[in-house]
């Protein structure tokens, strides 16, 4: 059974930093791209970026290019989203999904972001 | 990249069918489109993908269709467990992909 389990709700203040991950299990990880969603609070999803395990090829929404950064690492099977400078805008669930062929067909429980000062 | 428009709300009796829609720039809705349910608290869940095919498990009263920049997505024969957000999402070119506004259903 596939499988993206992702790590517990975080509370952080602006201005500090903040990893999250999501591990896959259940598929051959390296073979399929995974994607990081947002839901910000009321609002509806927004794709954020994607990464391929196998040679970590990553590529960002223009808009939030820079601001966050996607990572992978293939010998654990893990995913992950960072921030270097937090904001409270960035307050949200976020998910991970797995890209099957032209769609995302497995996610993640979410990981909630809460950033206040 | 705008998110792709969908309406904010449908809703039906249990039983009835709703169909709602999901538009874009020619360059965004092509034929990888697929639809996603989000029940509050929970994990999207694929519903449809490639415009109209459905993953095992997915009740077949759920349907895609695509014109031109326009797909949609029906359920006929509603029943309360599909009251729920509904977002479409469509692969938009360069790797980029683009999810629609949302709509909730309310049956």
């Amino acid at each position: 059974e596939v499988q993206l389990v992702q790590s517990g709700a975080e509370v952080r203040k602006p201005g500090e930093s903040l990893m999250i991950s999501c591990k896959g299990s259940g598929y051959t990880f390296a073979g399929y791209w995974i994607a990081w969603v947002r839901q910000m609070p009321g609002k509806g999803l927004e794709w954020m970026g994607i990464i391929y395990p196998g040679d970590s090829d990553t590529r960002y929404s223009p808009s939030l290019q820079g601001h966050v950064t996607i990572s992978v690492d293939k010998s654990t099977s893990t995913a992950y989203l960072q921030w270097s400078s937090l904001k409270a805008s960035d307050t949200a669930m976020y998910y991970c999904a797995r890209q099957g062929t032209w769609n995302y067909d497995s996610w993640g429980q979410g990981t909630l972001v809460t950033v206040s000062s | 990249q705008s998110a792709l428009t969908q309406p904010r709300s449908v809703s039906g009796s249990p039983g009835q069918s709703v169909t709602f829609s999901c538009t874009g720039s020619s360059s965004d809705v092509g034929v990888f489109v697929s639809w996603y349910q989000l029940h509050p608290g929970k994990a999207p869940k694929l519903m449809i993908y490639e415009v109209n095919k459905r993953p095992s498990g997915v009740p077949d009263r759920f349907s895609g269709s695509k014109s031109g920049n326009t797909a949609s997505l029906t359920i006929s024969g509603l029943q309360a467990e599909d009251e729920a957000d509904y977002y479409c999402c469509s692969y938009a070119g360069r790797y980029i992909y683009v999810f629609g506004s949302g709509t909730q259903v309310t049956v």
